[in-house]
């Protein structure tokens, strides 16, 4: 199975900060990378797919790109909504996996 | 509006079973892979078991394989996941979720606890 490795596992920033997340796998996976966003006791939320693509309604602000097989998600200015947990996930291959996730705290 | 609304979570002993439903609506159920995600109480995501909209091909995680059967129900609109042999380690907060890769609308989720 292909591992996919998130870092940091948490952060504390302030609002307006830049925020970036990064996932690498360990293998090639094209563009088979998409990020949610997941907040406590909610389902998670799709935010970027293929890797750098905006889904509808997402703000821009969100952003995604890769370079070889590292993966990262950037907040260019977070806002209070934005702290939550964030997932990446490849879906190149079976099974799915999942990176182990990234804590967004308040500084 | 695409709603994924999951039942059949609950309290169960190990070695039981239980049945999970995920009644789909908003889009056409038939033309969607879909799949079930665990999440165990303060973790992070695990995927369990994908179908393909005809199923055709089915999937299963190495942790679910022999022990969970998915199956879908497209003129009901509805996705299962039968669970046998239940564990500790299967608690968790059952999602489902819809699949034209990328996976992108979940459901609420059930919580299944494995418990004695």
């Amino acid at each position: 199975a292909i591992q996919m490795t998130q870092s940091p596992s948490s952060l504390s920033a302030s609002v307006g900060d830049r925020v970036t997340i990064t996932c690498r796998a360990s293998q090639a996976i094209r563009d088979y990378l998409n990020w949610y966003q997941q907040k406590p006791g909610k389902a998670p939320k799709l935010l970027i797919y293929t890797a750098s693509n905006l889904q509808s309604g997402v703000p821009s602000t969100f952003s995604g790109s890769r370079s070889g097989t590292d993966f990262t998600l950037t907040i260019s200015s977070l806002q209070p909504e934005d702290f939550a947990t964030y997932y990446c996930l490849q879906d190149y291959n079976y099974p799915p996996t999942f990176g182990g996730g990234t804590k967004v705290e308040i500084k | 509006e695409v709603q994924l609304v999951e039942s059949g979570g609950g309290l169960v002993k190990p070695g039981g079973s239980l049945r999970l439903s995920c009644a789909a609506s908003g889009f056409t159920f038939s033309t969607y892979s879909m799949n079930w995600v665990r999440q165990a109480p303060g973790k992070g995501l695990e995927w369990v078991s994908s179908i393909s909209s005809s199923s055709t091909y089915i999937y299963y995680a190495d942790s679910a394989k022999g022990r969970f059967t998915i199956s879908r129900d497209n003129g009901k609109n509805s996705l299962f996941l039968q669970m046998n042999s239940l564990r500790a380690e299967d608690t968790a907060v059952y999602y489902c979720a819809r699949d034209r890769q990328p996976v992108d609308y979940w459901g609420q989720g059930t919580l299944v606890t494995v418990s004695s």
